[in-house]
């Protein structure tokens, strides 16, 4: 059980646009800590997508956005196209634990 | 560019240790701190452990992990290694390293760039 909820799964058709939540609580994302988003495709390492909720490093497409509120953070990707196909993550940082936490990660598909 | 090449994969029986090297080239390596995350077959990513080769007493460890990890820095090979004792089944998973990017203030607001290719670490009787 993941301290950070992601949806197993979401589909889209090519240039659909399409979004996965990362639930948390007052203890990580609620409180205050930055939520980071990967994305890993078969057979790879994870590659960052956004850094603080919605920066997005140099060389990744202005179609994936990221967004906050509350202790709620969403990863949206707009003009699906079939190398979206992956699993995504999101990251943030939780004060009870004392380190990171991952979202259970969800599985894109493209249709 | 900061690259990070991880040791090659690794079988090992349960009850001994396993220890995953991950170098890095590019960069300043004792600028940056590197931390650990696995992934288990078809499972998510879990954060394990950190350390600041600049200031190795610098470390922080995931509860879960806390008396089985051990991290080190070698700031003259520019090399981070994990090890991880009293291996089980459930320690079977893909162990990557990753540098760690500042984000605002404090480590806790940072995130990973680049992870190194992934050792995978099977354990088995």
């Amino acid at each position: 059980q993941s301290v950070l909820t992601q949806p197993p799964s979401v589909s889209g058709a090519p240039g659909q646009r399409v979004t996965i939540s990362c639930t948390g609580s007052s203890s990580n994302i609620g409180a205050g800590y930055d939520v980071h988003w990967y994305q890993q495709l078969p057979g790879t390492a994870p590659k960052v997508l956004i850094y603080g909720h919605i920066n997005r490093p140099s060389g990744v497409p202005d179609r994936f956005s990221g967004s906050k509120s509350g202790t709620s953070a969403s990863l949206a990707i707009t003009g699906l196209q079939a190398e979206d196909e992956a699993d995504y993550y999101c990251q943030s940082y939780d004060i009870r634990l004392s380190g990171w936490v991952f979202g259970g990660g969800t599985k894109v598909t493209v249709l | 560019q900061v690259q990070l090449v991880q040791s090659g994969a690794e079988v090992k029986k349960p009850g001994s240790s396993v220890k995953v090297s991950c170098k890095a080239s590019g960069g300043t390596f004792s600028s940056y701190a590197i931390s650990w995350v696995r992934q288990a077959p078809g499972q998510g990513l879990e954060w394990m452990a950190r350390i600041v080769p600049i200031v190795d007493i610098e470390q922080k460890f995931a509860q879960k992990f806390q008396d089985r990890v051990t991290i080190t820095a070698d700031r003259s090979t520019s090399t981070a290694y994990m090890e991880l004792s009293s291996l089980t089944s459930e320690d079977t998973a893909v162990y990557y390293c990753a540098r760690e990017r500042s984000g605002r203030g404090s480590w806790a607001y940072n995130w990973f760039d680049p992870w190194g290719q992934g050792t995978l670490v099977t354990v088995s009787s």
